[in-house]
């Protein structure tokens, strides 16, 4: 299972509203990544986990929450968002092998509108 | 068909070129660097990498080239087909013990039938 799932595909939310992206992934990795895109533009890197803990936060708004309950498991949580905010939120997983050789695997993302 | 990159982000070509999609990179420090393919609507998919010890290396009708003294990477596709049509980002990687790769703009690749 070479697969990272992302739910729910689709979200649209107010901006006094709490939500949560999540993101699943079974091959054993030990670093996850949550990263922001905008149409036309490349990812850009917010959190990385490493061994379920937050090892870079990169100067992300309080808005955004990451959470990993275990090595499987990352969600996002969100509350109080800007329209700005609307974007495809993407994660990934990689083995963390220490090698500083390692492949990302991408989920196919939520797309997120917010009103 | 040859793309500059980060000055011409779209590149169009006809089923059964061959592609070349250029990328220019930052940091001489960086000593890993990937390609990836993101398809409308997914996220982005692996296609092959390259340490900075090599300046060739071969897949699977792609090919990637890397001239550390200029700082320019590009991605080869032999016989393009219409399922190549992609954006297509380069990534590096600065090092340092950790793998957090920086995503390059981005060219989309255009393949008509």
């Amino acid at each position: 299972d070479t697969e990272v799932t992302q739910t729910p595909k689709h979200l649209v939310m107010g901006m006094t509203n709490k939500k949560s992206l999540k993101c699943e992934q079974h091959m054993g990795h030990r670093a996850m990544y949550w990263y922001k895109q905008k149409a036309k533009k490349p990812p850009e890197l917010m959190f990385v986990y490493s061994y379920e803990k937050l090892s870079i936060n990169e100067s992300v708004p309080s808005r955004f929450s990451p959470e990993c309950p275990n090595s499987s498991l990352l969600n996002l949580h969100l509350h109080a968002l800007q329209p700005e905010d609307s974007a495809l939120y993407l994660c990934a997983s990689s083995q963390e092998s220490g090698l500083a050789v390692d492949t990302q695997y991408f989920g196919p993302g939520t797309r997120l509108t917010v009103l | 068909g040859e793309s500059v990159g980060l000055h011409l982000p779209t590149l169009s070509v006809q089923e059964g070129d061959n592609s070349i999609i250029n990328c220019a990179y930052s940091n001489s420090a960086s000593d890993y660097f990937i390609w990836y393919k993101q398809e409308s609507g997914k996220g982005p998919q692996f296609i092959i990498d390259i340490r900075s010890n090599m300046d060739k290396r071969q897949g699977q009708r792609v090919t990637v080239l890397l001239n550390k003294t200029v700082k320019h990477l590009s991605l080869q596709i032999a016989a393009t087909q219409p399922g190549d049509s992609a954006v297509y980002f380069c990534a590096e990687n600065i090092g340092g013990g950790s793998y957090i790769p920086t995503f390059g703009r981005g060219t989309s690749l255009i393949v008509h039938p």
